[in-house]
């Protein structure tokens, strides 16, 4: 158990719905990484706050937004949603040069 | 930009035979390279990682990577295969500091036959 939650673990819905994953990180990590995993783009970084900042940005859609909350859980909002959308959502935290993962959320979207 | 690459889709190794799977990087200045495993239907667990010092670097699970400079390779070792280290495994980079997002490669399956 690397002590990153994810919820919830699978979701089903369908195209134009918008759906919020939620991601608590390790107690004491301030940076939450967002990947997205899928069958012909692999694994990609999303997006990254740190303290309740976003820090860094990837290969995310205008569609798809992020936040990190005081309590330094993190949301991932995807709005709009596309067939190509489906995928595996990982969250990630870290300290410093290790990052722990989630479980991640299956989206299937309809 | 940082970049890895992992030429094997899939790799086939007898139980108790020695196993590699194959990275190699292209990063601008020091690599900061890691090694992670994804089991079915779960996340990512960390096995190494190199940042500086000895070339070859042991982690979790009996698993060890080769840093070779002059090669640009980051291969993942293990000198015996378990039927139980079937898995998908990712090669990966990150920037030159801290709390950086990691650059993946695409991962290697490994299947040990018993």
């Amino acid at each position: 158990d690397s002590g990153v939650t994810q919820t919830p673990k699978h979701l089903i819905t369908a195209t134009g719905q918008r759906v919020t994953l939620r991601c608590s990180p390790r107690s004491g990590d301030l940076s939450v990484y967002w990947y997205q995993q899928s069958l012909d783009q692999g694994l990609q970084f999303l997006i990254q706050y740190y303290n309740g900042e976003e820090r860094a940005k990837g290969n995310i859609l205008e569609r798809f937004s992020a936040q990190q909350f005081p309590d330094l859980h993190s949301e991932l909002n995807l709005s709009s949603l596309e067939l190509g959308d489906s995928a595996l959502y990982f969250c990630a935290s870290s300290v410093a040069d290790e990052q722990f993962f989630g479980p991640g959320t299956r989206l299937t979207v309809l | 930009a940082q970049s890895v690459a992992q030429p094997e889709d899939q790799v086939n190794v007898a139980e108790g035979n020695p196993l590699t799977v194959k990275c190699t990087y292209s990063v601008s200045g020091n690599p900061y390279l890691f090694w992670y495993v994804q089991y079915p239907n779960r996340g990512l667990q960390f096995l190494l990682k190199y940042i500086t010092g000895d070339n070859l670097v042991k982690g979790s699970y009996g698993f060890e990577a080769e840093f070779n400079k002059s090669q640009t390779s980051f291969h993942l070792k293990k000198p015996s295969a378990l039927v139980s280290d079937s898995a998908l495994y990712f090669c990966a980079v990150r920037g030159l500091s801290g709390n950086t997002p990691l650059v993946f490669g695409k991962g290697t399956r490994l299947s040990v036959i018993a």
